[in-house]
């Protein structure tokens, strides 16, 4: 399979608390897309590194890239009630539009 | 704002029934995906669309075919609905500028379920 893997598959944190998320591929990683879904709903894009890049922040989320380990992770800071949703990671095939998404993270914040 | 409809939330279908899912999308956009969500396997592409009447299969495209005659529609069609074709299915659709900087904007999903 293509799929990118991400572990946890599951994450429970009390609010205020770190989130960290890891996605792994076995493919090359090109542009590495961050996406979210809350329960039921579609994804929502939150952060793009590109593959020259090794991390990138935006607000309380900070993404790291190893091209060599082709791997990614996403970290939430002082997390929120509202972050409760999962987390997908997605990257291009090879010289293509067609986006390998991972297998998701779902994150419960306890308020 | 860039939206991404879909034509049902929830359906409900009979196995051997002929399924349609009309997407539509408002801004333009050349590129169009058609994803299935399954728990614990994320996003698997079905089909995929980067022009008018243009489709390439994804990595599951059997059961399914798709219709783009209108840059703004993506209609995914499964043939002969079967109950392994439960599921989560969601539209969305990217700028073709820009290549692969762009993010996906997605619809807000149809469960179906095939009874």
């Amino acid at each position: 399979s293509q799929q990118g893997e991400e572990d946890p598959q599951a994450l429970s944190i009390q609010e205020g608390e770190n989130a960290t998320m890891n996605c792994s591929y076995k493919t090359s990683i090109n542009n590495l897309q961050w996406y979210r879904q809350n329960s039921g709903r579609g994804l929502v894009h939150l952060i793009l590194i590109r593959s020259n890049e090794r991390e990138k922040h935006s607000g309380r989320l900070r993404v790291t890239l190893d091209t060599s380990k082709k791997s990614s992770s996403l970290l939430i800071t002082a997390s929120r009630a509202a972050d409760t949703a999962s987390y997908f990671c997605a990257t291009p095939y090879s010289g293509t539009y067609k986006y390998i998404f991972g297998t998701g993270t779902r994150l419960k914040v306890l308020a | 704002d860039v939206k991404v409809t879909q034509s049902s939330r929830y359906l409900v279908k009979r196995t051997g029934e002929k399924v349609f899912l009309e997407c539509v999308q408002d801004m333009d956009h050349e590129n169009m995906f058609w994803y299935r969500q399954d728990p614990g396997l994320g996003l698997r592409l079905i089909y995929f669309s980067y022009d008018v009447k243009m489709k390439e299969k994804g990595d599951i495209p059997e059961g399914y075919s798709v219709s783009r005659e209108k840059k703004e529609r993506f209609s995914l069609i499964l043939e002969s609905a079967s109950t392994n074709q439960t599921s989560m299915y969601l539209c969305a659709s990217s700028p073709g500028q820009g290549g692969t900087y762009n993010e996906q904007f997605f619809g807000p999903g149809t469960r179906l379920t095939v009874l």
